[in-house]
């Protein structure tokens, strides 16, 4: 069974500061994504990686995968208040289907 | 855009109704999926469909089935809900096949409260 854990599963920063959320998964797998979720909404698509060493960067966040390490990273740079939500990674192992970490809460302390 | 449509954001119904939640998708994706979402345990596969008339179970189909019969529309049933379902239920879709590259894309989801 594909087991998908994030750390931290919260998450306090000052505005500023740099910080990376992690995501290990149990299986082997190529394919990850990263969603965020504001409260009461629904889930955004950040981030699409396929293949070992994938890097994507989008304003102030950037994602990586490492397929050997079983290892996602979604680090945040300088953090503004408005990356206030939360996190979730997701792994794909090849049948369309996707299981999700549990999610990091992330709150931008001004 | 890709829009998912889910028909209720707010629900609420009493033990042992039965329940429908429905989902529209607009942009002919094969893939839709059934997720439902409760604090600490992200989001979790209740069922999920390749196509027309297909049905695959998903991490957690116990006390639940589903529907489809147009490629757009994926329902969702609760044969006699029960106060453990209470939750917020989402809806996803997806383009089928690894070449696709593209991520599922949700609806806004509906809280179902069972009382």
């Amino acid at each position: 069974e594909l087991k998908v854990e994030q750390n931290p599963l919260f998450l306090s920063m000052q505005e500023g500061k740099n910080y990376t959320i992690y995501c290990n998964y149990s299986t082997t797998s190529d394919r990850l994504y990263w969603y965020r979720q504001d409260p009461g909404k629904s889930l955004e698509s950040l981030f699409v990686l396929l293949s070992n060493g994938a890097v994507k960067q989008e304003g102030r966040l950037m994602a990586s995968l490492d397929t050997k390490a079983r290892l996602s990273t979604l680090h945040i740079t300088a953090a503004v208040h408005d990356l206030s939500a939360t996190y979730f990674c997701a792994v794909d192992v090849g049948n369309e289907k996707l299981t999700f970490g549990t999610g990091t809460r992330l709150t931008i302390i001004p | 855009d890709v829009k998912v449509t889910q028909s209720s954001r707010y629900l609420v119904k009493r033990t042992g109704e039965k329940v429908f939640l429905e989902c529209v998708q607009d942009m002919d994706h094969e893939n839709m999926f059934w997720y439902r979402q409760d604090p600490g345990l992200g989001l979790r596969l209740i069922y999920f469909s390749y196509d027309v008339k297909m049905k695959e179970k998903g991490d957690i189909p116990e006390g639940y089935s589903v529907s489809r019969e147009k490629k757009e529309r994926f329902s969702l049933i609760l044969e006699s809900a029960s106060t453990n379902q209470t939750s917020m239920y989402l809806c996803a879709s997806s383009l089928w096949g690894v070449i696709s590259n593209q991520p599922q894309h949700f609806g806004d989801g509906t809280r179902l409260s069972i009382l």
